[in-house]
């Protein structure tokens, strides 16, 4: 059964940078099968994609944030990571880690258990 | 920007059956998938590509689309149905995922 561990601070001081870590287990981040994304999804509000990759390296983001968004891979380690710049109180989510299938449909399938990241002095 | 819109809520007597759309432009010619989420938890997957379940979901879940309306269909709805419900699309002609804002199911 495939799972994955979220790590990560869970408060960001403002300006600074937000990291998380996602780990897959039960499974390879290096399958051609799927992207390996990042979903946010602030305080009684809607989901929000942030940006998906592939094993390869290659990335796709929400246009909204890309400018501060930083999505890399570590096969060697089955991880994938989140990086976002500049964090401001509106950054303030429940960040979510999922796998999503490749191809056009682009479903997410599996989920991390989410963390809440606040970002506050 | 390609918008997908719920509405912010639905509500249905126990044993009845639930109907929540998502409207977007053109939607027919989009694959939608189907998230339940309950509070505290992660969003789980109940329908993808307009109609297939993942294993494990009960039948009474199903889901039709065409036009402009993707819809996502509970029947016989039941108290542990109560959830938040929001429709995905991936956007082609931007290479972007789209999420719906969210509808909330209330079971009466």
């Amino acid at each position: 059964q495939l799972q994955l561990q979220q790590s990560g601070p869970g408060l960001v001081k403002p300006s600074e940078t937000l990291s998380l870590t996602c780990t897959v287990s039960g499974g390879s981040i290096s399958s051609s099968v799927y992207y390996w994304g990042w979903i946010r999804q602030p305080p009684g509000k809607g989901l929000e994609w942030i940006g998906s990759m592939y094993y390869s390296g290659s990335t796709y983001y929400n246009p909204s944030l890309k400018s501060r968004v930083t999505i890399s891979v570590d096969t060697s380690k089955n991880q994938f990571s989140l990086k976002l710049s500049s964090v401001t109180a509106a950054d303030t989510a429940v960040y979510y880690c999922a796998r999503s299938v490749a191809g056009v449909t682009r479903n997410f399938d599996y989920w991390g258990q989410g963390t809440l990241v606040t970002v506050s002095s | 920007s390609y918008v997908l819109t719920q509405p912010p809520s639905v509500s249905v007597a126990p044993g009845k059956t639930a109907r929540i759309t998502c409207g977007g432009n053109n939607i027919g010619s989009k694959s939608v998938h189907w998230y339940q989420q309950k509070p505290g938890q992660a969003p789980v997957l109940v329908i993808y590509y307009d109609s297939d379940r993942p294993s494990g979901i009960p039948e009474r879940f199903s889901g039709s689309n065409s036009g402009n309306t993707a819809t996502l269909t509970i029947s016989r709805v039941e108290a542990g149905d109560e959830a938040d419900y929001s429709c995905q699309v991936w956007d082609s002609s931007s290479d972007r995922v789209v999420f719906g804002g969210g509808t909330k199911l209330t079971v009466l």
